[in-house]
Order: C-alpha cells, then structure tokens, then sequence
C-alpha cells in the first residue's frame, strides 16, 4: 500500500474557526511532512517530523500547529487563519527522513479562509 | 543551498519525445537528483531519480553529464495525460521545490 490518505478532501472554514487537516500512512514510513501550495505555485515545505519528533518548522506563523501522535498519523491544526491561508494543504511521507527518499504525497486538502 | 533553474512552460504534441532541461549549478558532492510529475490538484508524484549518468525506468529517462550542473528528463512519445507540472529536485540540504515546467501535451 504506498497510499497516503487526507481529510477532509475540502475544508471553509472562518478566520475565527479552528479546525484540524489529517494525513494518514500505513508504508511504514518514520518522515511525514506538511506543505502548502498556492494556486500555480510550486509545494513549499512546511513541517518534518522524523521518528515523531518535529525535526523542522520552516518559520510557519504559530496559527498553524502540527501534530504526530504516532507514526502512521500526521495533523495540522488551524486557528485562526487569513484568507492568504487559502491554499492546497499537501502531506507526504518517506521511510526515514533521509535526503534522498522518495516521498509519497497525498491529494491533498483545499482549505478555503473566508 | 542548491537552486534548480527549469523553463516556465513547454509544448508538445502526442507521440513526441518531451525533454525537460534543469540546472543545478550548486549542486553538491552527494545529492541527488529528483523528478516528480503533479497534475491539478493532486499530489506531486515521484518519476525518477539519479545520481549521474543515465538512468531510466517505465516512464522516463534521467539523463546527468558528469559535471552534473544540470540534469534532463526525457520523456519517451508523451500522450494528452501526460500534461502535468514538472519539477526538479535537488535535495540540498532538504527537499524545496523549483518553480517547476509546465507541460502541454496537444493532439
């Protein structure tokens, strides 16, 4: 199985709102990772979490929170966001972590701020 | 950090044979080079990777000179479900996507 499944595939949601996007894989892999995509934009790297522990935060704003509460689960809680949060939120997952892995994403989820 | 330069856009038409330029000047001693495919509002999806000279699989061929400043990814008689976004990537130090090549395939 080299699936990696997101929910909700849609999500609108208010700038007062908190709601939470999960990532789920069963490959056996200890890296799972968070992007974010604009519209026509290449993915840019949110959050690594290698073997459960976050190993990077590219400087994301504090209203978007990560989670992994095992290895197979992957969360990104969000409160209150802006309406420049709009975007494809993209999860993937490699064995390890290693710089050279494969990554294996998700369809992703569409957030919509209003 | 290692930055991959690639054409915004390119065309083709069914049957031809695509090849997708990237340069990777900084590239360093041990990285790799990968290549994933993303169609609209799906996930990249991964095509090929390769450290140097040439390597190929079912759906592409990754060809690296041996300066490995730039790497190519040739994709054989292309069809209209191979329109996508192409990117190249250089995992220098972790894995940030170029701006990636659009491609079109037309009848």
């Amino acid at each position: 199985d080299t699936e990696v499944t997101q929910t909700p595939k849609h999500l609108v949601m208010g700038m007062t709102n908190k709601k939470s996007l999960k990532c789920e894989q069963h490959m056996g892999h200890r890296a799972m990772y968070w992007y974010k995509q604009k519209a026509k934009k290449p993915p840019e790297l949110m959050f690594v979490y290698s073997y459960e522990k976050l190993s990077i935060n590219e400087s994301v704003p504090s209203r978007f929170s990560p989670e992994c509460p095992n290895s197979s689960l992957l969360n990104l809680h969000l409160h209150a966001l802006q309406p420049e949060d709009s975007a494809l939120y993209l999860c993937a997952s490699s064995h390890d972590g290693g710089r050279w892995e494969t990554q294996y994403f998700g369809p992703g989820t569409r957030l919509l701020v209003l | 950090l290692a930055k991959t330069t690639q054409p915004i856009s390119m065309d083709s038409y069914e049957g031809q044979e695509v090849n997708i330029t990237c340069s990777h000047n900084n590239i360093a001693t041990n990285d790799y080079i990968t290549w994933y495919q993303q169609f609209p509002s799906q996930g990249p999806r991964f095509i090929i990777q390769g450290y140097k000279t040439k390597v190929t699989n079912e759906v592409a061929s990754l060809f690296i000179p041996a300066d490995r400043k730039s790497s190519t990814l040739s994709l054989p008689r292309v069809s209209l479900s191979d329109t996508a976004v192409y990117y190249c990537l250089v995992q220098s130090p972790d894995m940030r996507f170029g701006a990636g090549t659009r491609l079109t395939v037309k009848p």
